[in-house]
């Protein structure tokens, strides 16, 4: 059974710092990784997807790592700004199947 | 981007009552719909599968009586959850996909905003 874990499970950074978010899963047999912001009882926004094949993916300010064989992936945030407060939440899809495994997510609070 | 839309956002209810919540893909084709149940403070769960035309697949421990899903058109799928009580207060969340040929989810999922539940 996939199991995917986040740390922290909160964070909080005064505006402007960098910051790494971690996430590990137990099955490296991946077909992607995604990472999702989700707002306070909000859904889901993707920001990043990594394939398998993938090592990372960046868009803005955003840069997403994957390393599949040590079940990790980290989400690093530049100049971090009070918008980017939010919940931050890693899922995959396993090889065989197409349902995400999700983490337990990380609440990240900018502070201005 | 694909959007999704769920409906209703919000809905309370009185406990032993049915609700009905509308899982829709507006601007595609939608093979599979995936639901996902998320209680508070933690992470998203996924309560069953969902392909068009079949009866949806469920993942342990969710009782497929409880959680109807109906996946009737390709834009369409609905989960009625049947004599809720408390304890099913969530916040439910659909995504949708559509599924190539080999059989793999197109390269993203799209989620919908979520429905919040509560039973009183």
């Amino acid at each position: 059974k996939q199991e995917v874990t986040q740390i922290p499970a909160a964070l909080s950074v005064p505006e402007g710092e960098n910051l790494v978010l971690n996430c590990s899963f137990t099955d490296s047999a991946i077909y992607n990784l995604q990472w999702f912001r989700q707002d306070p009882g909000k859904g889901l926004t993707s920001l990043l997807l990594i394939q398998s094949s993938q090592r990372e993916q960046t868009s803005g300010r955003l840069n997403a790592s994957l390393d599949k064989s040590s079940g990790r992936s980290t989400l690093y945030i530049a100049a971090s700004q009070p918008g980017d407060s939010a919940t931050y939440l890693c899922a995959v899809i396993k090889n065989t199947g197409n349902q995400f495994y999700f983490g337990t997510g990380t609440s990240l609070t900018v502070i201005p | 981007g694909a959007v999704v839309s769920q409906h209703p956002s919000r809905v309370i209810c009185k406990s032993g009552t049915s609700v009905k919540i509308e899982c829709r893909s507006l601007d595609f084709q939608a093979t599979t719909m995936f639901w996902y149940r998320q209680f508070p403070k933690q992470s998203l769960m996924l309560m069953a599968t969902s392909n068009e035309g079949s009866k949806a697949t469920y993942e342990q421990g969710v009782e497929k009586d409880k959680f109807l899903i109906n996946h009737a058109s390709l834009t369409l799928s609905t989960l009625t959850v049947t004599s809720a009580h408390p304890e099913d207060s969530s916040f439910y969340i659909c995504s949708a996909s559509n599924v190539l040929t080999s059989g793999r989810t197109t390269d993203t999922q799209y989620f919908g905003p979520g429905t919040r539940l509560t039973v009183l």
